[in-house]
């Protein structure tokens, strides 16, 4: 089955700096990867997903680029605020009857004011 | 508002007592789920279910059943809770299928703890 591995697992990062977080999965079938925001107390809210027949998504400050190929996928923020404060986890799913995602293990990310 | 609720937020209960946190959604989803979410292992799927009356088992279904009576309530029943199953519990619903039309929508999360 799919395995997804996502890394930093913390990242601490100045208000304005970029943070970048990766992902790799191991399903070559595998053809959705959403990102998922965590706040403290919350539940997960998606933020950004891309398919697989595209190579890139952005949205204001946040990014997100895929490389079949290789893999992997990353999420961009730029510009970070005090407010980008939270864990992120990324995914991966095949589609298909089950559909299920297959979550990462989260990062969670600190920016500093 | 289109949310999905459950029940209860946080319990302390003790080894062996029956218990069921209750899920329900309000936007006529078809695919509901549940997680764990415990430190450094991420969110982790218990048991899904693709519509009424169709459930299955995710990556961790030992010690939890699941029902899907109707289409808004999917309650996870903990029959015999042990201390292994204190965890942050997650409730989530998607249109159809977690992975194939996006977004999933969590809810708030019901913090557990076994004695």
């Amino acid at each position: 089955g799919e395995n997804v591995e996502q890394h930093p697992s913390t990242l601490s990062v100045q208000e304005g700096d970029s943070a970048v977080i990766k992902c790799t999965y191991s399903d070559s079938a595998s053809n959705y990867f959403p990102w998922y925001k965590q706040e403290l107390g919350k539940g997960p809210q998606l933020i950004i997903d891309i398919r697989s027949n595209v190579g890139e998504k952005k949205d204001q400050r946040i990014a997100v680029t895929l490389n079949k190929t290789a893999k992997h996928f990353s999420l961009h923020i730029t510009e970070t605020q005090p407010e980008d404060s939270a864990v992120y986890f990324c995914a991966a799913s095949n589609g298909g009857s089950q559909g299920n995602l297959i979550f990462g293990k989260g990062t969670k990310l600190s920016v500093k004011p | 508002e289109a949310q999905v609720t459950q029940n209860p937020r946080y319990l302390i209960t003790v080894t062996g007592k029956k218990l069921t946190v209750t899920c329900s959604q309000n936007m006529n989803h078809e695919y509901m789920s549940w997680y764990r979410q415990d430190p450094g292992l991420g969110l982790r799927q218990i048991y899904y279910s693709m519509n009424v009356e169709v459930t299955d088992k995710g990556d961790v279904p030992e010690g939890y059943k699941v029902s899907r009576k109707e289409k808004r309530n999917f309650p996870l029943i903990l029959e015999s809770p042990s201390p292994n199953q204190t965890s942050l519990y997650f409730c989530a619903s998607s249109r159809n299928g977690g992975g194939d039309t996006g977004e999933l929508f969590f809810g708030e999360g019901s913090r557990l703890t076994v004695l």
